[in-house]
């Protein structure tokens, strides 16, 4: 079965622009996240989905970042006025819902803002 | 903030050794887990440990867990080429269900 994926795989935008990027789970899954990892660390948390509803936003890291996931399957993470600081790999993953099991992750977005 | 520290931060061997890796954390957990990331690829996970356990084997994977300690320690038997790879520890906090990453142990097989 598809994994996780993620689209764009790579992202360039200018300072202060916006940009989406998509996250597709695996199907049946109800729990998504978004992390966002920078070069030499681990994946930092931004936001839990469990269903279509934030479970846990509290790792977004300002109100330039917002996220969705109307129909409980696809996600999209917003990113308004785009900084350079927000260059990063975002990575999205999912698992079944169930409590502190496993997730699997997608191959990530690599944002560039210049 | 990140919660788990592994430690080395690099490691260098050769084919047929064995790795060995550690992870501390500060808060207390349900469960531990630690996963592989190639480059350029994404993040796989490899196992999982519940706070109740103490030892879990998966493979050439051995991992333990010592929660008066707050450390884990997540050992490759037998390591190959292909094991070339960072590998980080994630942490479930007691009563949350989000991942805390460590920064990761980058850990090099040669051939």
């Amino acid at each position: 079965g598809a994994g996780v994926s993620q689209t764009p795989s790579n992202k360039v935008t200018e300072k202060g622009k916006y940009v989406e990027l998509r996250c597709d789970p695996i199907s049946g899954h109800t729990a998504l996240y978004w992390y966002r990892q920078s070069l030499g660390q681990g994946p930092e948390f931004l936001i839990y989905f469990q269903g279509t509803g934030a479970a846990d936003d509290s790792g977004l890291p300002n109100d330039r970042f917002f996220a969705v996931r109307p129909e409980g399957s696809v996600s999209t993470l917003k990113i308004q006025r785009t900084e350079r600081g927000d260059s990063a790999v975002y990575l999205c993953a999912s698992s079944s819902g169930l409590l502190w099991e496993e997730q699997f992750f997608g191959p990530g977005t690599r944002l560039t803002v210049l | 903030s990140q919660q788990g520290e592994e430690d080395p931060q690099a490691l260098s061997i050769q084919e047929g050794e064995n790795a060995t890796m550690n992870c501390s954390y500060k808060t207390s957990i349900n469960n531990l887990q630690w996963y592989r990331q190639n480059s350029g690829r994404g993040l796989v996970h490899l196992i999982l440990i519940r706070s109740n356990e103490r030892e879990k084997h998966s493979g050439r994977l051995r991992v333990t867990l010592d929660t008066s300690k707050k450390s884990s320690s997540l050992l490759i038997t037998a390591s190959r080429a292909a094991d070339t790879a960072s590998y980080f520890c994630a942490t479930v906090h007691s009563g949350y269900s989000t991942l805390t990453f460590g920064k990761g142990t980058m850990l090099l097989v040669s051939p």
